[in-house]
């Protein structure tokens, strides 16, 4: 039982450059986010997902697209990567949209904008 | 809106020492509150919840109780290890907010000393 799975672990990119962190869950789980952390920042939250084809803002969003085509897969999108977005991005998945049960998070991706 | 507001760290303490990390809370409705534990170069991951008032949360030697009155939620420990060392976080789910979000602490790291 994987859990969530975070691909890349680590990454570097030049301002302007694109890329997808991906994202995966083997849980079956309806709920799935994406936060990133920053230091004195606490988590924020970029986008949500309550099931397949429904994603919403949370409250970091611009700059970072997502969907969500299946219910194991919820990848993230910088289409222009700026340095501002140099960050550690956590992927979480719930069982349910009502928060009462634990998130699961990935171990992260590292990513640095140079 | 929603807020959580956490002690400023870092803390460190003596193996053996009692912990407390203060965590109170705004919320429009009448949330579920957690702490979650981030270890070093990992993922966050739940440490023990309440969801209602009065509620007494505990797991591996911590807990926490719901305070409506006072709107807070403190995390103790009696006697803690060099193994507890990590972030911790503090966070509420307002499902009466209309959006399904975990709003987040900005996290107080822990070191204890051996």
């Amino acid at each position: 039982n994987a859990g969530v799975t975070q691909t890349p672990k680590f990454q570097v990119l030049k301002t302007g450059q694109s890329m997808t962190l991906q994202c995966a869950q083997d849980m079956n789980h309806e709920y799935m986010s994406w936060y990133r952390q920053d230091p004195g920042m606490g988590l924020r939250l970029i986008h949500y997902s309550v099931g397949a084809g429904i994603t919403d803002q949370g409250e970091v969003p611009n700059g970072y697209n997502v969907s969500r085509s299946t219910t194991e897969d919820f990848p993230l999108r910088l289409l222009s990567a700026a340095p501002s977005q140099t960050s550690v991005y956590f992927c979480a998945s719930s069982y349910s949209k009502h928060l009462n049960q634990p998130q699961h998070f990935g171990d992260g991706t590292r990513l640095s904008i140079l | 809106g929603n807020s959580v507001t956490q002690m400023e760290g870092p803390v460190t303490l003596s193996e053996e020492a009692f912990l407390t990390i203060n965590c109170t809370y705004t919320a429009t409705g009448y949330p579920s509150l957690f702490w979650y534990v981030q270890y070093p170069g990992e993922g966050l991951q739940l440490l023990l919840k309440a969801t209602k008032a009065d509620d007494k949360g505990s797991n591996k030697g911590f807990e926490a109780t719901y305070r409506k009155e006072t709107t807070s939620f403190h995390l103790e420990k009696g006697s803690v290890q060099v193994s507890d060392s990590a972030v911790y976080f503090c966070a509420l789910f307002d499902s009466g907010a209309g959006s399904y979000q975990l709003t987040f602490g900005k996290g107080t790291k822990l070191s204890v000393i051996p």
